[in-house]
């Protein structure tokens, strides 16, 4: 597609449920990131994949998160047992090559997840 | 720790004023840096980035911004702020060896006050 679509624009979900967020980087892009950004704070690392890999995970905040990507192309972000604290926009973002060196990264519009 | 530190989580300007943003980074090698802009409800977009060619980068809608390797500094300026330029700023960092994301700051929201 022309660019990144992340799917659902909101969510909100009772706390202690099961949530899937969906990111659909631009076409070709190989490396994919997701990113969490929490009312007053600045992005936060979660995740990044080189294809279908995920060569770092170390941004993930607990065992109840969890990411896949298949075909090299779409990815799903899962949050088991969502918390209060979870509340936030995640974003995505996917590049042409494995290193943001001479790209910036191209963002989605992200998912605003609310826990009630 | 590499990272950026952007001063001042608040900034208001009045329209036609000087816009500056300020963003200092921490690194032990070479930094490329970028500066991303976010509307409201709205993901995030490159506005522009340095990548050790000039150090006076250019970026869309007038902004520019100057990497400056003494004071460890890439401040984002506007010589003229326009109405349209409310928004929240981040800056953020990326490098030449081993980091596959970017490290962003905590971002600035910029007013402009008509």
């Amino acid at each position: 597609g022309a660019g990144v679509s992340q799917s659902p624009s909101n969510k909100v979900t009772e706390k202690g449920k099961d949530v899937e967020l969906r990111c659909d980087p631009i076409s070709g892009h190989t490396a994919l990131y997701w990113y969490r950004q929490s009312l007053g704070q600045g992005l936060e690392f979660l995740i990044y994949f080189q294809g279908n890999s995920a060569p770092d995970k170390s941004g993930l905040p607990s065992d109840r998160f969890s990411a896949e990507r298949t075909g090299g192309s779409v990815s799903t972000l899962t949050i088991q047992r969502t918390q209060q604290e979870d509340s936030a926009v995640y974003l995505c973002a996917s590049t042409p090559a494995s290193a943001a060196l001479n790209y910036g990264y191209t963002f989605g519009s992200g998912t605003r997840l609310t826990v009630v | 720790a590499q990272s950026v530190t952007q001063l001042g989580s608040h900034v208001s300007v009045s329209e036609g004023a000087l816009v500056l943003l300020r963003c200092n980074y921490s690194s032990s090698v070479p930094p490329y840096l970028f500066w991303y802009v976010q509307y409201p409800n709205q993901g995030l977009q490159l506005l522009l980035k340095y990548t050790s060619a000039a150090t006076l980068v250019k970026g869309i809608n007038g902004f520019e911004a100057e990497f400056k390797k003494s004071e460890t500094s890439f401040h984002l300026t506007k010589p003229s702020a326009h109405m349209s330029d409310a928004a929240e700023y981040f800056c953020a960092v990326s490098y030449q060896t081993g980091a596959n994301n970017l490290f962003f700051g905590t971002g600035t929201r910029l007013t402009v006050i008509p």
